[in-house]
């Protein structure tokens, strides 16, 4: 099965607490991106990635860190710096080949802060 | 801020209805795509349509877009029990290829 997947479904983590979610996808996509969405919001852009080694600061960058040194695999660290990070995860993937497509959604993995 | 508005955010009718969703956004783009999300989970995409394009189909499903007036509405025919879902339009930019969603619209299907 091609997808992307993301774990753990829930986190709860303890304030002052560093957390890192996890997003694998076998789809072959050179592109991944991380988004953050609180209740009854849409998706706001934390960081993404078009190529391995490689990443940009989306919307809402600070308190967040990621890291691309495999192709499948994209983790988001959300650091203790981030002063509200109770939220849902999205984590995407996307072929960039002929110009911006669809891009396909793991799960989520919803991040509750105690 | 956001590029994309939805319209209106909630939506509640009966099966068998036409639920239509409109998207308003703010600078030209290269395409337009409408997304599906059920409570509590990733989300889908339903359709992408081209700046150069003014109508697509995809089953029930119907989008246009009206670049002059920078707006895009999704048209679900007949709907079921089973489309209630956050419906989110979302936009890529002419100067990048990174999506900007809107806030979405809510649908409620009521069998």
């Amino acid at each position: 099965d091609g997808g992307i997947t993301q774990s753990p479904k829930y986190l709860f983590r303890k304030e002052g607490q560093n957390v890192t979610l996890s997003c694998e996808q076998n789809l072959n996509h050179d592109a991944m991106y991380w988004y953050r969405q609180d209740p009854g919001q849409g998706l706001r852009l934390i960081y993404y990635s078009q190529i391995v080694n490689d990443f940009q600061k989306g919307d809402i960058a600070e308190g967040y860190s990621v890291s691309r040194e495999k192709k499948e695999s994209f983790p988001l660290t959300v650091t203790s710096a981030q002063k509200n990070p109770t939220a849902f995860y999205l984590c995407a993937s996307s072929n960039q080949a002929g110009g911006p497509n669809e891009q396909f959604f793991g799960p989520g993995t919803r991040l509750t802060v105690l | 801020s956001q590029q994309g508005e939805e319209d209106p955010q909630a939506l509640s009718i009966q099966e068998g209805e036409n639920a239509t969703m409109n998207c308003s956004y703010k600078t030209s783009i290269n395409n337009l795509q409408w997304y599906r999300q059920n409570s509590g989970r990733g989300l889908v995409h339903l359709i992408l349509i081209r700046s150069n394009e003014r109508e697509k189909h995809s089953g029930r499903l119907r989008v246009t877009l009206d670049t002059s007036k920078k707006s895009s509405s999704l048209l679900i025919t007949a709907s079921r029990a089973a489309d209630t879902a956050s419906y989110f339009c979302a936009t890529v930019l002419n100067a990048g290829n990174m999506l900007t969603f809107g806030g979405g619209t809510r649908l409620m299907v009521k069998p």
